[in-house]
């Protein structure tokens, strides 16, 4: 069935270096992929999505990209900040009606 | 302009017993989905609710059945609780035409 699978399972950075979350998933089909953050007790809030016709994209300190051939994506955020701290959980479907499958998830720390 | 909420936030129930979580979608959208987080994990998707009616449903028994009323709002009824329900239960809205989702902040359900 449908797997994304999520690397890694957690990360620690000091404030201001570059933190890098990879997920892969087995769908070819799929062709929307979302980034979540998921700070704790709080709900997931959607930080970045990409669509497969698109190889990259960014908004200020994050970035996506998307492999199609390889199957996987990258979440990129560059000079971390404390209040980055949080679980990232990366998504894939193929479309907006689909069965969801998310990613494990991504404990990130940012040490200050 | 509301975003997506839920009620309750807390619920405490026994083994057994039945439960009915309520969702009520961020204005303009018109597809509920409904997923269940437990500790440590990333959401698993229950089902995603369209026109009243139920469009895909993930790898979750029978006992896990919902609603979608005419206004939009969806409700996810669970019988026959067992201790194993316990999670953090999340509807997220979006528009049928569209993949973005948006998450409500969750009810916490705890059977003991």
């Amino acid at each position: 069935g449908e797997n994304v699978e999520q690397h890694p399972s957690t990360l620690s950075v000091q404030e201001g270096d570059s933190a890098v979350i990879k997920c892969t998933y087995s769908d070819s089909a799929s062709n929307y992929f979302p980034w979540y953050k998921q700070e704790l007790g709080k709900r997931p809030q959607l930080i970045i999505d990409i669509r497969s016709n698109v190889g990259e994209k960014k908004d200020q300190r994050i970035a996506v990209t998307l492999n199609k051939t390889a199957k996987h994506f990258s979440l990129h955020i560059t000079e971390t900040q404390p209040e980055d701290s949080a679980v990232y959980f990366c998504a894939a479907w193929k479309t907006s009606y689909d069965k969801v499958i998310f990613g494990p998830g991504t404990s990130l720390s940012v040490i200050p | 302009d509301a975003g997506v909420t839920q009620s309750p936030t807390h619920l405490i129930k026994t083994r057994g017993q039945q439960v009915t979580l309520r969702c009520s979608p961020k204005s303009g959208h018109d597809t509920v989905s409904w997923y269940q987080q437990a500790l440590g994990q990333g959401p698993q998707f229950i089902f995603q609710y369209y026109e009243e009616e139920e469009r895909q449903r993930g790898n979750f028994p029978d006992r896990f059945s919902g609603h979608q009323f005419p206004n939009y709002s969806s409700e996810l009824n669970v019988n026959a609780l067992l201790l194993g329900d316990s999670a953090l239960y999340l509807c997220a809205s979006s528009r049928t035409d569209q993949e973005t989702q948006y998450f409500g902040p969750g009810t916490r359900l705890l059977v003991l």
